[in-house]
């Protein structure tokens, strides 16, 4: 079973519609990145959180940590949103390694 | 925010060549950096943790020999891929740290290398 769970693997959704990822894992965290993957492999962190809710304009990220999840919610989504998240959050163990989900494929149709 | 530039962002090169791949962090002094490769389709793999002025720590089964990290100030850390062949080919990138506990990591915008 892998550390990091993310659900789904692949979202095919409409301009507008109301988007959410989910993160599971079992591994004790410090903290959790969502990250955000290009087509063209750039990586741009949106959120490090280690309790409760943020929000970046049409982006919200929640984590409940004695539950071990995490979820990524997208407001009004546009096909600009179009790309990879992933799931990492911040290994206690690991002198502060991620461990990666294994990415939610987005697509946003116009 | 905080920018991590990488360079070059692509790399075609023969069998046997060395390839040296920067990682800056062009508005912050970068404690630590971590050096990751992603094959097609999957996560990313850690390879690497460099800290500035220390020999970097390996991930197990990556090659130190192979894949030389040097973190010798703070604000520049490079990945030579030494006599590189076509299965090294992959997408390499960096990201960098302040190093503090809990930190927010800041990537770079990766390096897609082409052995041929």
């Amino acid at each position: 079973k892998n550390e990091v769970e993310q659900s789904p693997q692949n979202l095919t959704a409409q301009e507008g519609e109301f988007i959410t990822i989910n993160c599971s894992y079992s591994v004790g965290i410090s903290a959790l990145h969502w990250l955000q993957q290009h087509p063209g492999g750039g990586i741009v962190s949106l959120f490090m959180l280690s309790s409760g809710k943020k929000k970046h304009g049409r982006l919200i990220a929640t984590i409940n940590i004695q539950e071990k999840h995490s979820s990524l919610h997208i407001t009004a989504s546009h096909p600009r949103d179009s790309a990879v998240y992933i799931c990492a959050p911040l290994s206690i163990q690991g002198a502060q390694k991620l461990v990666f989900g294994q990415g939610t494929r987005l697509t946003i149709n116009p | 925010g905080a920018v991590v530039s990488q360079h070059p962002s692509r790399v075609i090169c023969k069998s046997g060549t060395s390839v040296k791949i920067e990682c800056r962090s062009l508005d912050f002094q970068a404690t630590t950096m971590f050096w990751y490769r992603q094959f097609p389709k999957q996560s990313l793999m850690l390879m690497a943790t460099s800290n500035e002025g220390s020999k970097a720590t390996y991930e197990q089964g990556v090659e130190k020999d192979k894949f030389l990290i040097n973190h010798a100030s703070l604000t520049l850390s490079t990945l030579t891929v030494t006599s590189a062949h076509p299965e090294d080919s992959s997408f390499y990138i960096c990201s960098a740290t302040q190093g503090a506990l809990n930190q927010p990591q800041h990537f770079g915008d990766g390096t897609r290398l082409s052995i041929l």
